[in-house]
């Protein structure tokens, strides 16, 4: 079965322009999260959706948001970014809603971000 | 203020050996507790869950704890070997919570 995979691997943006990411999870599966890491503050939990619904949300501003299409794939986008966007940003793929559930995640390779 | 706290320095030890990380938590109430395994340039990978109610779990070579007295989760790898170097995370999601908080990991680095 395949992984979780994530588009584009890596990404070179200027401060104030937008980025959107994707996200393809395990067949089958109905959950996709996304988290952010960074060196100094770790991994991050942004949000997490299950059947095209936000179901849980972490604490970041109205610029980071996202979607899931029918198919579950996923997509976030982070408008006017900024310097402090830089980042790896992950999306984890799970049978049924993880957060609440705490059911296993299988996490994608992450999409490197860099603002200039 | 709530925290997850694990060594921050990286753990070494011998290959055959048992490794034992630490997960100890501020003013947060668990629902559960998950561990993960995380290598360079890679996605984390999801090792064990225990719950609120559990004290133990066991999968192979691994075994976690919870001690929700003492506010730490312990995670052990028994019969180390190089292959288990990686950086491990704890995380939890607090109950009533709405997200998973990540500590910021332990380095662990198991020599031949």
């Amino acid at each position: 079965k395949a992984g979780v995979t994530q588009t584009p691997r890596y990404l070179i943006k200027t401060r104030g322009q937008q980025v959107t990411l994707s996200c393809s999870p395990i067949s089958g599966h109905r959950s996709v999260s996304w988290y952010q890491q960074t060196p100094g503050q770790g991994l991050q939990f942004l949000f997490e959706y299950f059947s095209e619904t936000q179901r849980n949300k972490g604490n970041f501003p109205g610029r980071f948001s996202g979607r899931q299409f029918s198919n579950s794939r996923s997509e976030m986008n982070v408008s006017t970014l900024e310097l402090g966007d830089s980042a790896l940003y992950l999306c984890a793929s799970s049978l049924g809603l993880a957060t609440v559930v705490g059911n296993e995640q299988y996490f994608g390779p992450g999409t490197r971000l860099t603002v200039t | 203020s709530q925290k997850i706290e694990q060594n921050s320095e990286a753990l070494n030890i011998q290959e055959g050996k048992t490794a034992t990380l630490t997960c100890n938590y501020t003013n947060y109430s668990p629902a559960y507790l998950q561990w993960y395994r995380q290598d360079p340039g890679r996605g984390p990978v999801f090792l064990l869950l225990i719950r609120e109610n559990e004290k133990e779990k066991r999968k192979e070579r691994l075994k976690v704890t919870f001690d929700t007295t003492l506010k730490q989760s312990l995670f052990h790898i028994t019969a180390s070997q190089p292959a288990d170097s990686a950086t491990y995370l704890c995380a939890l999601r607090e109950l009533g919570g709405n997200k998973l908080v990540f500590g910021a990991g332990t380095i662990l680095r198991v020599k031949s």
